[in-house]
């Protein structure tokens, strides 16, 4: 069975240019989020998005966005991007029904922003 | 607000013996889960183990054992019989669950393990 698959692996990107990451789910998964890990801040949750539609959003700016398309593939993008938006990118995804589900964590994306 | 806390910012253990990774956690929700990852330097997040809330046992994987004091809200990771393999990042994580289905999870900072040979 497949793991979640990120790509790119890693991107270095300019100050004011946007970026598009994808995470393709383990097969049957629904639901996906996203995080942002750096050193200072540690891991915070960005969004969640199920069938389609996000249900559930963390703290970040509207520079930060994404999408869920109909067969669970997910992309976040974030625009007119910032020094501090340098991180790795992690996507995970479950099945999200059940209490004990533990969600399934892809290698990363890791973005340097110049 | 669900807040997570690890005091242990690095740990070291011998190779073969045991060691405990400390986790607090703070949350109003009566149902919950916590999970423990751990994230080797290539980044990715390896699931380790699971507790739910009104779980009535302490779970336990393998080498992996959960120390679940709910009163204390503590749920600390037991590793024992160290492998040279087990050192990185090791992380506890809540996902309250009493809003519903929506998944989202909560992490610490983190406590790096390293297993001396």
């Amino acid at each position: 069975k497949a793991g979640v698959t990120q790509t790119p692996r890693y991107l270095i990107k300019t100050r004011g240019q946007q970026v598009t990451l994808s995470c393709s789910p383990i097969s049957g998964h629904r639901s996906v989020s996203w995080y942002q890990q750096t050193p200072g801040q540690g891991l915070q949750f960005l969004f969640e998005y199920f069938s389609e539609t996000q249900r559930n959003k963390g703290n970040f700016p509207g520079r930060f966005s994404g999408r869920q398309f109909s067969n669970s593939r997910s992309e976040m993008n974030v625009s007119t991007l910032e020094l501090g938006d340098s991180a790795l990118y992690l996507c995970a995804s479950s099945l999200s029904t059940g209490r004990s589900t533990e969600a399934f964590f892809g290698q990363g994306t890791r973005l340097t922003v110049v | 607000a669900q807040k997570i806390t690890q005091t242990q910012p690095g740990m070291f253990v011998q190779e073969k013996e045991a060691v405990t990774l400390d986790c607090t956690y703070d949350t109003s929700d009566p149902s919950y889960g916590l999970f423990w990852y751990k994230q080797p330097s290539s980044g990715e997040m390896i699931f380790l183990i699971y507790q739910g809330s009104y779980d009535q046992q302490n779970a336990t994987e393998g080498r992996y054992s959960l120390n679940f004091q709910k009163a204390r809200k503590s749920a600390n990771l037991v590793i024992s019989a160290s492998q040279l393999g087990d050192s990185a990042m090791y992380f506890c994580a809540m996902r309250e669950l009493g809003g519903g289905s929506n998944y989202k999870l909560t992490f610490g900072k983190g406590t790096l393990l390293t297993v001396n040979p």
